[in-house]
């Protein structure tokens, strides 16, 4: 069983939809929490980083933690054809140290 | 925000050469470094960790006489992938540590030809 789940997809929602984007872990020592996002033939972008439990918005993204299921959300409001990318959840244990990767999940927005 | 670039961003070598691609962190100084290996349509794959003015650490199965790691300074590491094959062929990505964060670099597209 992998350490880190995320459902592949691909996901494909019209514009201005809400998307709501998930893994699971196993792992009870993991702390820290983030989001990337990686265009085709790019480098993964930092999205969000949440540490612990707990929710974090920034514009139209939010992230949510739940540390007591090993479950964390990312949610994408009024969602644009440029949102389209593969979206990948990491996290660690501590502070500093390699990052377990999801497979990422790929999305289309559709205009 | 905080910015990691690499070079170059993609090159073409022949089999039996050796390719060397540099990752800075432009903005901040990053005591960890981090390189991925990366296929299509598949998440990253750890190959080592970088860590200044000490051995990299390498994920099992990675030989590192063919990837040697260098971090030679808080801002600089780079991976030279030696006696490169066909095989090598992928996208390499580095990416440095900002405190809890990971901030990736753009990436290197390596064929060998």
């Amino acid at each position: 069983q992998k350490e880190v789940e995320q459902d592949p997809g691909p996901l494909s929602v019209p514009e201005g939809a809400i998307v709501s984007l998930n893994c699971t872990y196993s792992n009870s020592a993991f702390q820290y929490f983030m989001w990337y996002r990686q265009y085709s033939r790019k480098g993964p972008e930092l999205l969000m980083y949440t540490y612990s439990s707990g929710n974090k918005e920034d514009g139209r993204f939010t992230a949510q933690v739940d540390k007591s299921s090993k479950y964390i959300s990312l949610f994408i409001r009024d969602s644009q054809p440029s949102d389209s990318a593969t979206y990948l959840c990491a996290m660690s244990g501590t502070s500093g140290s390699r990052l377990t990767f999801g497979e990422g999940t790929q999305l289309t927005v559709n205009p | 925000g905080a910015v990691v670039s690499q070079h170059p961003s993609w090159v073409i070598c022949k089999s039996g050469t050796s390719v060397k691609i540099e990752c800075r962190s432009l903005d901040f100084q990053a005591t960890t470094m981090f390189w991925y290996r990366q296929f299509p349509k598949q998440s990253l794959m750890l190959m080592a960790t970088s860590n200044e003015g000490s051995k990299a650490t390498y994920e099992q199965g990675v030989e590192k006489d063919k990837f040697l790691i260098n971090h030679a300074s808080l801002t600089l590491s780079t991976l030279t992938v030696t006696s490169a094959h066909p095989e090598d062929s992928s996208f390499y990505i580095c990416s440095a540590g900002l405190e809890a964060e990971q901030y990736f670099g753009p990436g290197t597209r390596l064929t060998v030809t």
